[in-house]
């Protein structure tokens, strides 16, 4: 079965600093890996994605993340983070199955505190 | 990009009542959709999915008779929460994709409360 860890359920930063998102995942096959943010009372907004390819993604914001197949990894990073992304983030796996993609497994998320 | 809508953004209702939840793909046709659940401070669990002019696929340990789900035409999906009870109050969120997607398309969520 699949699964996604995300070690650090609450990590503090100060505005300015750079900023490192941790996801290990477990799939049979290559996966579909996606990076989503989510403000209080609000649903999801799709930060990056990665189908195949180059395996250093970009995204909205500024974001960043690099798929490492060896580590089984997709980490998330920003060089500058900013009082607004304040938020939780959650790493996804997906698969593919009838020629599209499978629902998603979601990690625990990681709340982001950012520090003036 | 596309756009998916759900009604009602927030419905508070009495134990024992039943809540349908309304999904619907507003520019694109379909042909899978995904039914997840967020308690408070938690992360989204997959409960369902469903395509279109077929019956869903439960996740494990979801009761399809509690959680009705149907994906009649390619633009709407409803969930429907039978006989609701307090603990069914959650954040539900669906998502969806077309035939041969890559990526599904999340709504804004609707908030159930049961009291």
């Amino acid at each position: 079965a699949q699964s996604v860890t995300q070690p650090d359920i609450h990590i503090t930063v100060s505005e300015g600093a750079s900023l490192e998102l941790r996801c290990n995942y477990s799939y049979g096959a290559t996966p579909y890996l996606f990076w989503y943010v989510q403000s209080p009372g609000q649903g999801l907004q799709l930060l990056l994605k990665y189908f195949s390819g180059d395996t250093l993604v970009q995204g909205i914001k500024g974001f960043e993340a690099e798929f490492k197949r060896s580590q089984s990894s997709f980490n998330l990073r920003k060089p500058s983070v900013h009082w607004s992304d304040a938020a939780e983030y959650f790493c996804a796996v997906g698969g593919r199955s009838g020629g599209g993609a499978d629902g998603l497994t979601f990690g625990k998320g990681t709340h982001l505190i950012i520090q003036p | 990009g596309a756009v998916v809508s759900q009604h009602p953004s927030r419905v508070i209702c009495k134990s024992g009542t039943s809540v349908k939840i309304e999904c619907r793909s507003l520019d694109f046709q379909a042909t899978t959709m995904f039914w997840y659940r967020q308690f408070p401070k938690q992360s989204l669990m997959l409960m369902a999915t469903s395509n279109e002019g077929s019956k869903a696929t439960y996740e494990q340990g979801v009761e399809k008779d509690k959680f009705l789900i149907n994906h009649a035409s390619l633009t709407l999906s409803t969930l429907t929460v039978t006989s609701a009870h307090p603990e069914d109050s959650s954040f539900y969120i669906c998502s969806a994709r077309g035939r041969t997607a890559y990526e599904q398309y999340f709504g804004p969520g609707t908030r159930l409360t049961v009291t």
